[in-house]
């Protein structure tokens, strides 16, 4: 089974702290983005990437940036936490792009930004 | 440009019954199309994927259609239990746009015991 990981269930930071989250896969999917989850918008693609140190933006990167130095492991980074940046961030990882590419999900970090 | 429409937002339902959710998309030209389910707090797990040639795609009590021309899928959850309470998305992977999946909203599913 493919498993993706994320660094903390929940974590709780300061406005204007540097905020890293860490997001990790077994199955040496190409494929790995950051989404963020709000109650009435649904997933929002903040940033994906299908290589090692290749990035894309998603929809809403303002205020992220991301880094992915090994495969495995994809990071998503808030320069400086803002209140509206409370959410549940949610990784994924897919292995192949077309008609039969299946996205895995970690179970999500819930960041409170006070 | 892509978007995905699930109704109703919120349904609540006896035990036994079967039930039907919908989910909408405006522009045919997809990859495929993903069911998951969402339990509250957690990450979303994959239920079911019909690739955009396919027309249902099965897994034990759940059925999920697709109408690639008219833009629809549905899932069909056979007789209904308290455990299938939930969240239930779907997401298209459009052929423009690389990479992406756009997701609904969701369907919050309640079952009574």
């Amino acid at each position: 089974d493919v498993k993706v990981t994320q660094s903390s269930r929940y974590l709780v930071k300061r406005t204007g702290e540097k905020v890293f989250l860490e997001c990790v896969q077994d199955m040496d999917h190409e494929n790995m983005f950051w989404y963020r989850q709000d109650p009435g918008l649904g997933l929002r693609l903040i940033y994906f990437s299908y290589d090692v140190k290749m990035k894309e933006k998603g929809d809403i990167p303002e205020g992220y940036s991301v880094s992915r130095e090994k495969k495995e492991r994809f990071s998503l980074i808030l320069e400086s936490a803002s209140t509206n940046q409370t959410s549940m961030y949610l990784c994924a990882s897919s292995l192949i792009t077309g008609v039969l590419e299946t996205q895995y999900f970690g179970p999500g970090t819930r960041l409170l930004v006070l | 440009k892509q978007e995905v429409t699930q109704i109703p937002a919120a349904l609540s339902v006896p035990e036994g019954e079967n039930l039907v959710l919908n989910c909408s998309f405006t522009d045919s030209a997809i990859y495929n199309l993903q069911w998951f389910r969402q339990d509250p707090g957690k990450g979303l797990t994959s239920l079911l994927l019909i690739q955009s040639s396919q027309r249902e795609q099965t897994s034990g009590r759940l059925n999920a259609s697709l109408d690639k021309s008219s833009g629809r899928s549905t899932l069909y959850i056979a007789a209904s239990q308290p455990g299938d309470s939930a969240t239930y998305l779907c997401a298209v992977k459009s052929t423009s746009g690389t990479y992406k999946y756009i997701f609904g909203t969701g369907t919050r599913l309640k079952v009574l015991a």
